[in-house]
C-alpha cells in the first residue's frame, strides 16, 4: 500500500533556528514529490516540486532533498521567521492519478 | 493570470441535502482533480478528470460525484450529506502529470 508519513506531527522553535521536515514514503518508484503549505482554514501552496531523477530543489530560504532508494525526503528552512508557521504538506505522485498526503507538520515559529 | 478558483468559499448545509462545488482550473489546464480535507489531515483523493474523463476515483461512496465541462471546469456533488461529509473541498489542476495547483478550497458545513 502506497503511503506517506510525516515526522514530526507538530514541531514549535523560537525564531531564527534552521529547521529540518521529514517526509517518508513506501514503495520507491514514485513519478514527482511536492511540498506545499497551509495556512490555517486555506488552501494548499506549492513550494517545491521534485521530480524522481533529481535530488533536491531550492526556493529561497527552502531546500527540499529527495532519496528515493530511502524513500524519504527532507523540506529545510533556513532562519526561520514567524510568518513561516503554518501547516506543511508532503505529496507524493506515483503517477497515477492522485497525490497521496501526509499527515502534515504543524510549524509555529515564535519571535 | 487567475489561478485556480473554487466557488463557494464557504456553505453550511443540512444533513440530507445536496450541495454542488465548482472549480475552474488554470487556463489550459485540461486536468481537474478534487480532494477532501477534513481537519487535522491530509486530503484525500476524490476524483480526477482529464478531457472531460473520470481517470480515477477515490474512496468514496456513490453519494459523491463530478463532471468536467467543456472549458475544463468542473463540478463536485455531494448528495445526501452526513455531518461527516463537513470538511475542506480543494481543487487542483494540473498541466503535466503531477504538478499540482490547488485552489482556496470550499468549506462545507454540515448541521
Amino acid at each position: 500500500k502506497q503511503e506517506v508519513t510525516q515526522i514530526p506531527a507538530a514541531l514549535s522553535v523560537p525564531e531564527g533556528e534552521n529547521l529540518v521536515l521529514n517526509c517518508s514514503f513506501t514503495d520507491s518508484a514514485i513519478y514527482n514529490l511536492q511540498w506545499f503549505r497551509q495556512d490555517p482554514g486555506k488552501g494548499l501552496t506549492s513550494l517545491l516540486l521534485i521530480q524522481s531523477s533529481q535530488r533536491e530543489q531550492t526556493s529561497g530560504r527552502l531546500n527540499a532533498s529527495l532519496d528515493k532508494s530511502s524513500g524519504r525526503s527532507t523540506l529545510y528552512i533556513a532562519a526561520s521567521q514567524p510568518g513561516d508557521s503554518a501547516t506543511y504538506l508532503c505529496a507524493v505522485f506515483w503517477g497515477y492519478n492522485k497525490l497521496i498526503f501526509g499527515a502534515g507538520t504543524r510549524l509555529a515559529v515564535h519571535p | 493570470d487567475a489561478g485556480v478558483t473554487q466557488s463557494p468559499t464557504h456553505l453550511i448545509k443540512t444533513r440530507g441535502q445536496q450541495v454542488t462545488l465548482r472549480c475552474s482550473p488554470i487556463s489550459g489546464h485540461k486536468s481537474v482533480s478534487w480532494y477532501q480535507q477534513v481537519l487535522g489531515q491530509g486530503p484525500q483523493f476524490i476524483f480526477q478528470y482529464y478531457e472531460k474523463e473520470e481517470r480515477g476515483r477515490g474512496n468514496f461512496p456513490d453519494r459523491f460525484s463530478a463532471r468536467q465541462f467543456p472549458n475544463y471546469s468542473s463540478e463536485l456533488n455531494v448528495n445526501a450529506l452526513l455531518l461527516g461529509d463537513s470538511a475542506l473541498y480543494l481543487c487542483a489542476s494540473s498541466l503535466s502529470p503531477g504538478g499540482y495547483t490547488f485552489g482556496s478550497g470550499t468549506r462545507l458545513t454540515v448541521v
